[in-house]
């Protein structure tokens, strides 16, 4: 089954300690995306990517760091969180890159971080 | 700054009826829009990609208009059901990497 998957669904954690959320996608999508959701804002971008080793901020990338070592996995890494941080998150993937195609976005299910 | 607004933020229907809501979003540099429905406690699911002026989408009772002249797109939902209800979130892209989304109309269909 074609999917986008993040772990974890859930996250409580406190003020400084680092952490990690996975995203992986198999359908051999060449961008990959992040994604915060806060109430009432649309879907604002963090940081994206359009293949092995290539990305770039989003929006709102303050405070977070990504990298891209392997096609299907987009970890999104908060390395001191704070509760400013606290919201949904979201991967997305698509086949190619953004603005040169109309491929859609499938998103992962979220992952609700509570940064204490 | 690019922004993406729809309206309304939320509604309220009945069982039935047919509903409508805008989406609007900068004429220049316009490549394409995109529409999606998101349910509660899921994932965006897309619904529309929209790329040429006039441009008309239909999914069984749900369809979708565009204007990228004045820089707008209608999404209409035609007899509404329960299952319907859900938010609606359009994103336009300009030709760049980045997707740029309007904070959704959020329908409940009410039984």
């Amino acid at each position: 089954e074609a999917q986008v998957t993040q772990n974890p669904r859930y996250l409580i954690t406190v003020t400084g300690k680092k952490l990690t959320v996975t995203c992986s996608q198999n359908m051999n999508h060449e961008y990959m995306s992040w994604y915060r959701q806060d109430p009432g804002l649309g879907l604002r971008q963090i940081y994206y990517s359009m293949n092995v080793e290539v990305t770039d901020k989003g929006d709102v990338p303050e405070g977070y760091k990504v990298s891209r070592k392997e096609k299907r996995n987009f970890p999104l890494i908060l390395e001191s969180p704070s509760p400013n941080q606290t919201s949904l998150y979201f991967c997305a993937s698509s086949f190619r890159l953004a603005g040169l195609t109309t491929d859609t976005q499938y998103f992962g299910p979220g992952t609700r971080l509570t940064v204490l | 700054i690019l922004n993406v607004e729809q309206s309304p933020q939320s509604l309220h229907v009945q069982e039935g009826d047919s509903t409508n809501f805008t989406c609007s979003f900068p004429s220049s540099n316009f490549y394409a829009l995109h529409w999606y429905r998101w349910e509660t406690a899921k994932s965006p699911e897309a619904l529309f990609v929209m790329t040429l002026n006039g441009d008309e989408k239909k999914k069984g009772r749900i369809s979708a208009t565009l204007n990228t002249k004045e820089g707008y797109s209608y999404l209409y939902i035609k007899g509404s059901q329960p299952e319907d209800s859900a938010t609606y979130l359009c994103v336009f892209t300009s030709g760049t990497y980045k997707y740029i989304f309007g904070t959704g109309t959020r329908l409940k269909v009410l039984a």
